[in-house]
């Protein structure tokens, strides 16, 4: 069965607006991952998490240290280069990621 | 700068031939990963390693064979190829605490 799940499967955002995304994970995960991919498919690393936050520019992840359940993307001020799919993935075992079937981002001028 | 290349980046296979895709990484990583990507399915792993000459089964391992005959290469081996294995498939390097670096994927279609 499925161990990661996103919401939402899909945003439009209007540009200028914040907005945040989430991951649930059906076990306790030792660390998470979040993905872009482009329109041209290739996936580029946006930050790896074993607990807390991490914050680049106007993206924040956080991993819920406590029961590492779920994780979030909080996407700030969006701007139409942030278009893309935005997956998670979460490690189970070693080394072992599991991705969630991602969320499908508009962001509309 | 490291990297993590596959090639070919398209391949048009027939039912029941032989296709073999590569992997190379020069981020030294320990371990190294075959997903495909398929609508609605997100990303699935087909074979994983640890290192020269180890591979593991992923979730979906059945109609492929993996090979890690060096630290920077690991490549996906589909002995009898079908149309279900049409896809689009990344490899990916890891370390125990940092991020993949992903390859830019492998388009794959058997006909």
């Amino acid at each position: 069965g499925d161990q990661v799940e996103q919401s939402p499967s899909a945003l439009s955002l209007h540009e200028g607006t914040d907005s945040a995304l989430r991951c649930n994970f059906t076990t306790t995960m030792r660390s998470v991952q979040w993905f872009r991919q482009n329109s041209r498919g290739s996936l580029i690393s946006l930050f790896y998490l074993a607990s807390g936050t991490k914050e680049n520019g106007r993206l924040k992840s956080a991993f819920d240290s406590k029961e590492r359940r779920y994780s979030t993307l909080h996407i700030r001020d969006a701007q139409l280069e942030d278009s893309g799919t935005y997956f998670c993935a979460a490690e189970a075992g070693y080394q072992n990621f599991y991705f969630g079937k991602g969320t499908s981002l508009t962001v509309i001028p | 700068e490291a990297a993590v290349t596959q090639s070919p980046r398209n391949k048009v296979a027939v039912t029941g031939g032989k296709v073999t895709l590569s992997c190379n990484q020069t981020n030294n990583h320990n371990n190294m990963y075959w997903y495909r990507q398929d609508t609605g399915h997100g990303l699935r792993l087909i074979h994983y390693s640890y290192g020269a000459g180890s591979t593991e089964k992923g979730d979906i391992p059945d109609g492929y064979k993996a090979s890690r005959p060096s630290q920077e290469n690991f490549s996906l081996i589909l002995e009898l190829a079908t149309p279900s294995q049409t896809s689009v498939y990344f490899c990916a390097s890891g370390q125990q605490g940092s991020d993949y670096t992903f390859g830019s994927g492998t388009r794959l279609l058997v006909i």
